[in-house]
């Protein structure tokens, strides 16, 4: 089975400064891992995904994260935070390519002036 | 770009009502999802759908809820008897799942509203 938690349900930063957040990951078998972005009142985009190949992984709008497997994390950060950047973000698992993709409970990130 | 639409954006109807929910996956997808997501809460997964059936579902997706393919592109979600705890946004989902390719893509959301 595969779960994922997301550490903080808010998380505020000033505009440009780091932007982290927070994903670990529990997998019975080498999970495929990624990140969503949800804009209000919109879907699902996809910022990012990881497959096995390079552990750290670059997404759209300069969002990076890297798997840690000894971590069982799949963290994502930003080096300077926009006001665009506010959204909620999510991290979400899957066991195989084909299996379903399970969900974090998000963290809505807001960027202060 | 491809992308999956869903229809309506927003529905609105009366509890113990019958709702079809309409997506039209990407084309050359082979997996397909159903997904909810009640007012600022996580994204819940309902049922997948592979070769024409059913591959997996969850207990929310009790005996008032199923889905169809009718005509190779269009993918159903029917609520039979709507209830009020049925109000939510519900996300459509394709995954063409060969390789790397394993993200799926998801619809813009229909959002219920049952009253």
């Amino acid at each position: 089975a595969q779960s994922v938690t997301q550490l903080g349900s808010h998380v505020s930063v000033s505009e440009g400064a780091l932007v982290l957040l927070r994903c670990n990951y529990s997998s019975s078998v080498p999970p495929y891992l990624f990140w969503y972005v949800q804009y209000p009142n919109q879907g699902l985009q996809l910022l990012l995904k990881y497959t096995s190949a390079a552990t750290l992984v670059k997404g759209i709008n300069g969002f990076e994260a890297e798997f840690k497997k000894s971590e069982t994390s799949f963290h994502l950060t930003k080096p300077s935070a926009h006001m665009s950047d506010a959204a909620e973000y999510f991290c979400a698992v899957s066991g195989s390519s084909a299996s379903k993709i399970i969900f974090g409970s998000g963290t809505r990130l807001s960027i202060r002036p | 770009e491809p992308e999956v639409t869903q229809t309506p954006s927003h529905q609105v109807t009366q509890m113990g009502q019958e709702v079809i929910l309409r997506c039209v996956p990407i084309s050359n997808h082979l997996y397909f999802y159903w997904y909810r997501q009640i007012l600022g809460q996580k994204v819940e997964f309902l049922v997948s759908f592979y070769n024409n059936e059913i591959s997996e579902k969850s207990e929310i997706f009790d005996d008032q809820f199923s889905v169809e393919r009718p005509d190779g592109s269009n993918f159903t979600l029917k609520i039979r008897s709507t209830k009020l705890e049925d109000s939510a946004m519900y996300f459509c989902a394709s995954r063409l799942a060969t390789g790397s390719n394993t993200e799926a893509f998801f619809g813009q959301g229909t959002r219920l509203t049952v009253v």
